[in-house]
């Protein structure tokens, strides 16, 4: 089946520094990606979408400055938090989707700003 | 938008039948979906409603009615490995995945 690779699967970060986190579709072409947050005991909130070759579109509240999203290939979505604070520690969780085939979950991302 | 209620907590022991509910409401809406989360993992897809009506898929059941925004999930013969929380998530415009509050769901002996 579809697999999705989330990297790193933890990171722990000084405030102020930036991370990255990477998401791929191994054996698909995700036309788009959906990235998550998820505060514990909480829903996955939906942070921003993007579709390959084009600018993410940010759900109302995320700041695109902050939480910066690149998806410069079929398999390859970046999600970078900028000047990363504590209130930033939570779980982040790509999805891609394939047109038709439904949705593919990474593993997520513990962050936890420090 | 979206906004898809569930219960917070639901309780039964193991063997039994439990039915997880999910009311929503949106702008747009073609299907929902379900999905089982443990604790530090990515959430595991479980069902899908397109139509009206119900889907099974082993101990599995999913349950759809437009006309009432309502649907539910369906898990007989509780394991103590189903517990878990479980989102139902709608699909909408822009092909996003929009989740519900979820419910936490333990299995007792």
């Amino acid at each position: 089946g579809a697999v999705v690779s989330q990297h790193p699967s933890r990171v722990i970060c000084k405030s102020g520094t930036s991370v990255k986190i990477e998401c791929r579709s191994l054996d698909f072409q995700a036309t788009t990606m959906f990235w998550y947050r998820q505060f514990p005991k909480q829903s996955l909130m939906l942070m921003a979408t993007s579709n390959e070759g084009s600018k993410a579109t940010y759900e109302q509240g995320v700041e695109k400055d902050k939480f910066l999203i690149n998806h410069a290939s079929l398999t390859l979505s970046t999600l970078t938090v900028t000047s990363a604070h504590p209130e930033d520690s939570s779980f982040y969780i790509c999805s891609a989707s394939e047109r038709g085939h439904g949705y593919t979950f990474g593993s997520g991302t513990r962050l936890t700003v420090v | 938008g979206q906004s898809l209620e569930q219960p917070s907590e639901v309780t039964a022991v193991e063997g039994a039948i439990v039915q997880i509910n999910c009311t929503y409401q949106t702008s747009g809406f073609y299907g929902l979906s379900w999905y089982q989360q443990h604790d530090g993992g990515a959430p595991t897809f479980l069902s899908y409603n397109g139509l009206d009506g119900l889907e099974e898929t082993g101990r599995f059941s999913s349950f759809l009615s437009r006309s009432d925004s309502y649907g539910y999930l369906l898990l007989q013969e509780l394991q103590m490995k189903d517990s878990a929380s479980y989102f139902c998530a709608a699909t909408g415009g822009g092909n996003k995945l929009t989740f519900g509050t979820g419910t936490q769901l333990k299995v007792e002996l």
